[in-house]
């Protein structure tokens, strides 16, 4: 009965490589955020999506395109990784505009290390 | 756009120790203000919120925060920490506009000696 859910939990790579992480959500939200924290838990946004559609970029740079499927669901792309993209990678999801319940339920992080 | 401060970066207390965590936030219009909690190895959850109403609320595990608006602040508080609240603490505020995203401050991280 997982709220949000992330796959892979941990994510081992080579510089270079294209890989994805997963994000469902099954609390009926219209939002879904990724969000990225460095190795000094510094925690920033990086995407938005409402109803599939993205609301929110955050100068991200163009190797990383999340994809939404179904509002149940946003998934990160990452082209060509390079060291710096090692992190914690956060999905959330929110029921945006509704007044008090824009609370944003996270998922478990996936650990993202670049070699 | 908005903006969050947290004051402390690492703050170290004994069992039974009272605590408070600052927060001030920059932001013109109403906010949406909450802490979030993230425990070694956990994923972030919700500690408590504030939206409306009396600016003192209650969280879980005995916390509790006070919103006072005119110093735009959210400070977090616990009268009496234990071991198991060795965390990191991240204070977000959310413009209660449309499509609004959290703001997170840089965390503060509390270690509590037993």
């Amino acid at each position: 009965d997982t709220a949000v859910s992330q796959t892979p939990k941990y994510l081992v790579t080579q510089m270079g490589n294209d890989k994805s992480i997963k994000c469902e959500q099954n609390l009926g939200h219209d939002t879904m955020y990724w969000y990225k924290q460095d190795s000094k838990k510094f925690l920033k946004i990086m995407f938005s999506y409402n109803n599939k559609e993205l609301i929110i970029n955050e100068t991200v740079p163009n190797r990383f395109s999340p994809k939404s499927p179904d509002k149940a669901h946003l998934n990160l792309h990452i082209n060509s990784l390079e060291l710096g993209d090692s992190a914690v990678y956060f999905c959330a999801s929110s029921q945006v505009g509704r007044p008090g319940i824009d609370e944003q339920f996270f998922g478990p992080g996936t650990r993202l290390t670049v070699l | 756009a908005q903006s969050v401060s947290q004051h402390n970066h690492h703050v170290i207390l004994s069992e039974a120790a009272s605590l408070e965590l600052g927060c001030n936030y920059s932001y013109g219009g109403t906010v949406n203000l909450f802490w979030y909690v993230q425990y070694p190895g956990q994923h972030l959850q919700l500690l408590l919120k504030y939206f409306s109403g009396d600016p003192l609320v209650k969280g879980i595990k005995g916390f509790e925060a006070e919103f006072i608006k005119s110093k735009f602040s959210f400070n977090l508080r616990k009268p009496s920490v234990q071991w198991s609240d060795t965390a990191e603490y991240f204070c977000a505020p959310l413009p209660n506009s449309g499509y609004s995203t959290l703001t997170f401050g840089k965390g503060t991280m509390l270690l509590v000696s037993p």
